[in-house]
């Protein structure tokens, strides 16, 4: 039961232009979304979050908008540079202290 | 200050081996959590420590798999009588008692490979 879910395994971007990753969630109790960011044999490397009290938090060129009544969360980045190709996780935090992941997007940003 | 260090960063181990996993947290955090990625796969959560305590062990398998959190030392997460199923990365994150569970920093993780 997949309750957090990213469909779209890679993006392709081109450096400068917006970058838009996408995520879906099922469970109406999760309270809390974060992004996370991860490099081939590294940890994941938080990013960005956003409480269900709000709709949207900004941070530099990172912009997590939240809509709970559709259940949907993305994540823009602008401009998007080549160092931000990575995979990019979005995970919810239930009633529980455990976070739950989706399955990841692979964005590429070529030059 | 440092991250949350992991050793080994990589264990080869054969088939029916025991495999510890060692996670030290952020200092000054008290929470630990424990996370499996598989090939092409999401982080799944395994498991919440605080000091000398097990919160939450929902995703752990019933059996072969322990953790625990002393109160002097790191976290271990053990495995018992490895098998090809369980080669995955394992990472472990850390959290400070205000902020619990809402960022939790990782460490770089334990790629473990059963033969």
């Amino acid at each position: 039961d997949q309750q957090v879910k990213q469909n779209s395994p890679s993006l392709s971007v081109q450096e400068g232009r917006i970058s838009i990753l996408n995520c879906d969630y099922t469970n109406s109790m999760f309270d809390y979304f974060l992004w996370y960011k991860k490099y081939p044999a590294e940890g994941p490397t938080f990013l960005i979050s956003i409480s269900s009290i709000k709709d949207k938090n900004e941070d530099g060129r990172f912009t997590v908008f939240l809509n709970k009544s559709a259940k949907h969360l993305s994540l823009h980045i602008v401009p998007s540079q080549p160092g931000d190709s990575a995979v990019y996780f979005c995970a919810a935090r239930g009633n529980t202290d455990k976070l739950i992941f989706g399955t990841g997007t692979r964005l590429q940003v070529f030059p | 200050n440092a991250g949350v260090m992991q050793n080994p960063r990589h264990l080869v181990r054969r088939r029916g081996q025991e495999a510890r996993l060692r996670c030290s947290p952020m200092k000054g955090h008290s929470h630990v959590y424990w996370y499996r990625q598989l090939p092409e796969e999401g982080l799944k959560f395994m498991v919440y420590l605080q000091k000398e305590n097990i919160i939450d062990e929902s995703g752990m398998p019933k059996e072969r798999f322990s953790a625990e959190f002393p109160k002097e030392g790191p976290s271990i997460l053990r495995i018992q009588q490895v098998v090809r199923g369980d080669s995955a990365a394992y990472f472990c994150a850390s959290s400070p008692f205000f902020q619990r569970g809402y960022e939790q920093y990782f460490g770089p993780g334990t790629r473990l490979t059963v033969t």
